[in-house]
């Protein structure tokens, strides 16, 4: 199957800091990205998806400013959590699907512990 | 909507039994399944997938049932092994979106052996 990269796989930061995670498809173009966020025991939720070249559709709740999302390439998506808190402590997964192929393939995920 | 149980349903099962977990999906309008396996610390891993134009399909010892009248997704896992422990997700694709998958709350699989 496609070969979805993700990293860094774990990242601890002081409350205030930037963080930015890179998502990158290996041997596919990826058109569409998503990222995704997951709290312990709990489901994925979507946050955003992105389309190379064009900016990022957020879901309901999730805030622009703080996730700011870029896409540049066909390989390679970054989420950057602005001025981390505590609250954003949460484990981020980015997902890749190739031009119309509706299977996703996931990145191995980013534990953000914010201190 | 967003998953805000504690704890996620638990299936225990012995090694070389089989496996059956469930999942209903909320969405008749949605096009395309998956089943996804989650390790601890690890992003989802692709199992199978079935389009709404089928009612079952087959894999390496899994299978995926479903059901549009009651909306009912199930997988079935042959000969259970240790490595089979994880969480396991459906995910539905509704006709229409950028192909965004939207999540069931998992199923935890615990196998003894």
């Amino acid at each position: 199957g496609a070969v979805v990269s993700q990293h860094p796989s774990r990242v601890i930061c002081k409350s205030g800091t930037s963080v930015k995670i890179e998502c990158r498809s290996l041997d596919f173009q990826a058109t569409t990205m998503f990222w995704y966020r997951q709290f312990p025991k709990q489901s994925l939720m979507l946050m955003a998806t992105s389309n190379e070249g064009s900016k990022a559709t957020y879901e309901q709740g999730v805030e622009k400013d703080k996730f700011l999302i870029n896409h540049a390439s066909l390989t390679l998506s970054t989420l950057t959590v602005t001025s981390a808190h505590p609250e954003d402590s949460s484990f981020y997964i980015c997902s890749a699907r190739a031009w119309r192929d509706e299977k996703l393939f996931f990145g191995s995920g980013t534990q953000l512990s914010v201190l | 909507g967003e998953s805000v149980g504690l704890h996620l349903p638990t299936l225990s099962v012995q090694e070389g039994d089989n496996s059956i977990i469930n999942c209903a999906y909320s969405n008749s309008a949605s096009d395309y399944f998956i089943w996804y396996k989650q390790e601890s610390g690890k992003g989802p891993q692709f199992i199978i997938d079935i389009r709404s134009n089928m009612d079952k399909r087959q894999g390496q010892r899994v299978t995926v049932l479903l059901n549009k009248t009651v909306k009912h997704l199930s997988l079935q896992i042959a000969a259970t092994q240790p490595g089979d422990s994880a969480v396991y997700f459906c995910a539905e694709n509704r006709k229409g979106s950028q192909g965004n998958l939207i999540f069931g709350k998992g199923t935890k699989l615990s196998v003894k052996p």
